[in-house]
């Protein structure tokens, strides 16, 4: 049972435009979410995350949206780069961002130049 | 920011014998970390909490005297896989929560192969 799902493996922009990466959660449990960026043989990074509490977090080209009613939030890369071409995970908490995480299976992005 | 450090980063070993992979926080105290396994194609899947000073705690269908953690300080954590065999093959990564961050900080992460 996939507590936390990101049903589309791949994605495929040009560069400039807009990264829309989404994910769906099961959980109502889970208070807190994350988005990683994976490289092959690396360890995750950290990109931005969100509170339950908010519908949206900003950090630079990189928006959260979070819909709660809906479990779905979503990750926005606005203007997209080729540097932005890695694997995406979401993530999600019960008790905050820093402890024991619930990871989709990641969705592949390629921007291309 | 706070650094997590994983070795080795890959290693082939031989079926039957034990690898040991370390887990270290440089620059801060970590009473808790985190080990993962990935599988290809796969999501990161919690293993383990390992707890400075005491046992760690295991994630359902993961077994214990396979798959040894030990935490003996507040900046080490070892997970080391005995016995290895072919399916155990897969990519290990441990990470660190700190005080004061929303988020844990992840290592690079070991492949593992088992030959």
């Amino acid at each position: 049972d996939q507590q936390v799902k990101q049903n589309s493996p791949s994605l495929s922009v040009q560069e400039g435009r807009i990264s829309i990466l989404n994910c769906d959660y099961t959980n109502s449990m889970f208070d807190y979410f994350l988005w990683y960026k994976k490289y092959p043989a690396e360890g995750p990074t950290f990109l931005i995350s969100i509170s339950s509490i908010k519908d949206k977090n900003e950090d630079g080209r990189f928006t959260v949206f979070l819909n709660k009613s809906a479990k779905h939030l979503s990750l926005h890369i606005v203007p997209s780069q080729p540097g932005d071409s890695a694997v995406y995970f979401c993530a999600a908490s019960v008790r905050g961002g820093s402890e024991k995480l619930v990871f989709g299976k990641g969705t592949k992005l390629t921007v291309n130049p | 920011g706070a650094v997590v450090s994983q070795h080795p980063s890959w290693v082939i070993c031989k079926s039957g014998t034990s690898v040991k992979i370390e887990c270290r926080s440089l620059d801060f105290q970590a009473t808790t970390m985190f080990w993962y396994r990935q599988f290809p194609k796969q999501s990161l899947m919690l293993m383990a909490t390992s707890n400075e000073g005491s046992k760690a705690t295991y994630e359902q269908g993961v077994e214990k005297d396979k798959f040894l953690i030990n935490h003996a300080s507040l900046t080490l954590s070892t997970l080391t896989v005995t016995s290895a065999h072919p399916e155990d093959s897969s990519f290990y990564i441990c990470s660190a929560p700190t005080f004061g961050n929303t988020e844990a900080f992840f290592g690079q992460g070991t492949r593992l192969t088992v030959v």
